[in-house]
């Protein structure tokens, strides 16, 4: 079954520091793969996706991410963090015809100033 | 409209009372998805429209949970006999049809007590 995994429960990064989230993920197919973010009471925002091609795959506010099929991992990374990129971090993974997305736990992203 | 629109933005019910969740997608977008996010939990999926079919409900968690889409528009999910496992925000989400690019409405956060 097709699952994601977000190792980190939490993080805490200095502003300024650079920034790794984790995420490994179990697809039988060539993955989907989609980092979301989600700030207090806003809706979730994507963030960058990977189809094929480049597996380093840029996205908004600065952020990238890494496909690595042996390692089934994508994970995000920025690097020099802004106060404003404290949110919750999510990962998911595209299944099945109807596109509906297989999600992360999440990561809690906290920025000490 | 320009986003996609939820509505109540918090719901309380007292248990055991019916609610209603509704979702206005984007114009156009054929696809619609409606997921649970649990308090510190990931989203789940929980149904899947293209227009106003129903293509996959598996994901709903018990009978008590129903949704339809009758013009192919706005669509509503209601929860019957809420019990408090119910509590949660539900998350609204709309796409072209066969498209990952999702747009996440803000959700409606559901409080049973």
């Amino acid at each position: 079954a097709q699952s994601v995994t977000q190792p980190d429960i939490h993080i805490t990064v200095s502003e300024g520091a650079s920034l790794e989230l984790r995420c490994n993920y179990s697809y039988g197919a060539t993955p989907y793969l989609f980092w979301y973010v989600q700030s207090p009471g806003q809706g979730l925002q994507l963030l960058l996706k990977y189809f094929s091609g480049d597996t380093l795959v840029q996205g908004i506010k600065g952020f990238e991410a890494e496909f690595k099929r042996s390692q089934s991992s994508f994970n995000l990374r920025k690097p020099s963090v802004h106060w404003s990129d404290a949110a919750e971090y999510f990962c998911a993974v595209g299944a099945g015809n109807n596109r509906k997305l297989i999600w992360g736990l999440g990561t809690s992203l906290a920025v000490n100033p | 409209g320009a986003g996609v629109s939820q509505s109540p933005r918090y719901k309380v019910a007292k248990r055991g009372q019916d609610v209603a969740l509704r979702c206005d997608p984007i114009s156009g977008h054929v696809s619609l998805f409606w997921y649970q996010q649990a308090l510190g939990q990931g989203p789940e999926f929980l149904t899947y429209f293209q227009n106003e079919a129903q293509l996959d409900k598996s994901g709903l968690p018990s009978d008590r949970f129903f949704a339809e889409r009758p013009e192919g528009s706005v669509s509503t999910l209601k929860i019957q006999r809420t019990q408090q496992e119910d509590s949660a925000v539900y998350l609204c989400a709309s796409s072209y049809l066969g498209d990952y690019g999702y747009t996440f409405g803000s959700g409606t956060r559901l409080t049973v007590v």
